[in-house]
């Protein structure tokens, strides 16, 4: 049991690229979520998904773009690099949200834009 | 949307208890209060939660004031791997779902 896992771990982009970050999970979870977190800041969430097929923004979605074409699956998208987008990022998901559920971390992605 | 707010930093003696408090003064009445603790840029780790009453299981225990109004975790005899920033959120509605909303939370320094 994987629980949820971040591929890939680092990664180094030059400003303009563009670059997909996968998160999967093997808990049947419906809920799942993207953050982004800068030096000495908490976790920013960017982008979320409450089931398949289904996605929303969050407090910093300009940028990025989502998928979530399948119940295990969710994509993250920078489409053209900027280096303001220099962070970790970090996927979460959850059965549900709110009552009674906790939310399962990945260990994120380092990505650099240079 | 419920707010907390907990100390910038604490630092506890190794053995001892640590007591971090947080306060969730807008906390609506299905809210529930979460607990979790990031080592070292690592992924958040889930504590504890609760609702109204207190908690307690392996790693810690919660105890909420009775007008919900704040909380706190206590670490019964840290160790120096509790050294670490402890997040407590408060599950927030948007569109009828609850999204988790992080501050910055408190960096716990244990010390020998």
């Amino acid at each position: 049991n994987a629980g949820v896992t971040q591929t890939p771990k680092f990664r180094v982009l030059k400003t303009g690229q563009s670059m997909t970050l996968l998160c999967a999970q093997d808990m049947n979870h419906e809920y799942m979520y993207w953050y982004r977190q800068d030096p000495g800041m908490g976790l920013r969430l960017i982008h979320y998904s409450v089931g398949e097929g289904t996605t929303a923004k969050g407090e910093v979605p300009d940028g990025y773009n989502v998928s979530r074409l399948k119940k295990q699956n969710f994509l993250l998208g920078l489409e053209s690099a900027a280096p303001s987008q220099t962070s970790v990022y970090f996927c979460a998901s959850s059965y549900r949200t709110g009552a009674d559920y906790g939310y399962t971390f990945g260990s994120g992605t380092r990505l650099t834009v240079v | 949307d419920a707010k907390t707010t907990q100390p910038t930093s604490m630092d506890c003696a190794e053995g001892r208890a640590a007591n971090l408090p947080c306060n969730h003064s807008t906390i609506s009445g299905n809210e529930y209060v979460y607990w979790y603790r990031q080592i070292h840029s690592q992924g958040p780790q889930y504590i504890i939660h609760g609702l109204k009453n207190n908690e307690t299981n392996e790693m810690a225990s919660l105890i909420i004031t009775e007008d919900r109004k704040s909380s706190t975790l206590i670490l019964p005899h840290a160790t120096l791997r509790d050294t670490a920033v402890y997040y407590c959120i408060v599950s927030r509605a948007s569109g009828g779902s609850y999204i988790p909303t992080f501050g910055r939370g408190t960096s716990l320094i244990v010390h020998p």
